[in-house]
């Protein structure tokens, strides 16, 4: 089974500034997507932003943009200009390209926004 | 509105007493499945299904049961519930490889 490892139980970043959440995958899989899940404290899962594994550019919506290094196995969220609003749990999530119906998640990173 | 709703969304009950936690989407999504959440753990797949009358077992599957008679429905099932299945809950729907769409969470306490 694929595993998704977050390894940054908690983070903290100052308003207006800039924060990398990392997250790592195993996989023997070459069809794959990624995807980054926000959790505000109401508990609803909101997509951030998804990859797909054939693509080499990495995917960007608007403050948040991906680092997607595919040899490494690594997909880590970077958010700029954090805004109070971005405290949340992030969740780093794999869905397989064979079998699309499974999804691994990673553990989470809390992520904390100081004024 | 484009949603994914559960039913309750807070529930405490005893050990051995069965329970059913409902799900409804109304997007015709072919997908759907039930995670649930544990601290330190993230979300962990329990069932999910590809279609009607089609279901497949996820990571976690022991305790529970699902069915799927009709596309917008999936109910979960716990037969007899024990404390361990103490847990947040959240169903999800999706088509083809499009992402999934998450319902609000069921918190769920066994005493």
């Amino acid at each position: 089974a694929q595993t998704v490892t977050q390894s940054q139980p908690e983070m903290s970043v100052q308003e207006a500034e800039t924060v990398t959440l990392s997250c790592t995958y195993d996989t023997s899989e070459s069809d794959y997507y990624l995807f980054w899940y926000k959790q505000p404290p109401s508990r609803q899962m909101i997509l951030v932003i998804r990859q797909e594994a054939y693509k080499q550019q990495n995917a960007t919506e608007n403050r948040f943009s991906v680092n997607f290094q595919k040899a490494a196995k690594s997909f880590s969220l970077k958010i700029s200009d954090s805004q109070l609003g971005d405290a949340a749990m992030y969740f780093c999530a794999y869905r397989s390209g064979y079998n699309f119906n499974k999804f691994y998640f990673g553990s989470g990173t809390k992520l904390n926004v100081k004024p | 509105e484009a949603q994914v709703t559960q039913n309750p969304r807070y529930l405490i009950t005893v050990t051995g007493k069965k329970l059913t936690v409902t799900c409804s989407q109304n997007m015709n999504h072919e997908y759907m499945s039930w995670y649930r959440q544990d601290p330190g753990l993230g979300l962990r797949q329990i069932y999910y299904s590809m279609n009607v009358e089609v279901t497949d077992k996820g990571d976690v599957p022991e305790g529970y049961k699902v069915s799927r008679k009709e596309k917008r429905n999936f109910p979960l099932i716990l037969e007899s519930p024990s404390p361990n299945q103490t847990s947040l809950y959240f169903c999800a729907s999706g088509r083809g490889k499009e992402t999934q769409y998450f319902g609000p969470g069921t918190r769920l306490l066994v005493l």
